[in-house]
């Protein structure tokens, strides 16, 4: 089957920095994609690796390791306004996108 | 319109009824997708079209169906309706169904089925 793992909470303090991890097991891989989603607001795209290494943007990072099948999303300078689900998904060989229940992110001062 | 919109909001529906959920989106994108969310769960796929004309079943179907007579609109529709279809109903598009397509959301429909 198919399954994309992510921790359900972490904690962090405002200022510092946090990284969150995603292993997943697909059938075919086209991509791997990190969203954020606000409580009670729509998912908004946040990087899309489908090639090893880290891309940055900005204050967000997000690296991939296709051999390991896993990936992590960094995130500095955290913001209280950081505070957030930040999704996991796969592009399975089907180019349909199989997600991660989420990973929730508490920042505190 | 700007981006996706999706109606209603919110909806409270008896068990048996027909409901439909609306969705609509004036970036010219050929691909559209309906998922649920659920508690605990990730996001799951139910239905999308790549192009208007076409539609495919998701990882989730069973109970739902769909139309897509034009690149704009993809109605989402609850034949009768159960109380597990209770969830949160995101419909999301993307420029083509394929790599690197990041998909663009809607607010979602908030859906109790009692």
């Amino acid at each position: 089957g198919q399954n994309i793992d992510q921790p359900t909470e972490m904690t962090a303090t405002e200022g510092a920095i946090v990284q969150i991890n995603c292993t997943y097991q697909t059938s075919g891989f086209n991509g791997l994609f990190w969203y954020q989603q606000h409580a009670g607001e729509a998912p908004t795209f946040l990087s899309y690796n489908v090639l090893d290494g880290l891309e940055e943007k900005g204050r967000f990072s997000s690296f991939l390791s296709r051999s390991k099948g896993y990936s992590y999303l960094l995130l500095k300078e955290l913001q209280m306004k950081d505070s957030a689900s930040y999704l996991c998904a796969v592009m399975d060989s089907n180019y349909q996108l199989i997600w991660g229940a989420g990973t929730k992110l508490i920042i505190k001062p | 319109i700007a981006g996706i919109t999706q109606a209603p909001t919110s909806q409270i529906l008896a068990a048996g009824r027909r409901m439909t959920l609306r969705c609509t989106q004036d970036m010219r994108h050929n691909a559209m997708y309906w998922y649920r969310q659920d508690l605990g769960l990730g996001l799951r796929l139910i239905h999308y079209s790549n192009t208007a004309g076409t539609t495919g079943k998701g990882e989730v179907p069973d109970g739902y169906s769909v139309s897509r007579a034009n690149t704009d609109d993809f109605p989402l529709t609850l034949a009768s309706a159960v109380p597990s279809q209770t969830s949160v109903y995101f419909c999301a598009s993307s420029t083509t169904g394929g790599l690197e397509s990041e998909q663009f959301f809607g607010p979602g429909t908030r859906l109790t089925v009692l």
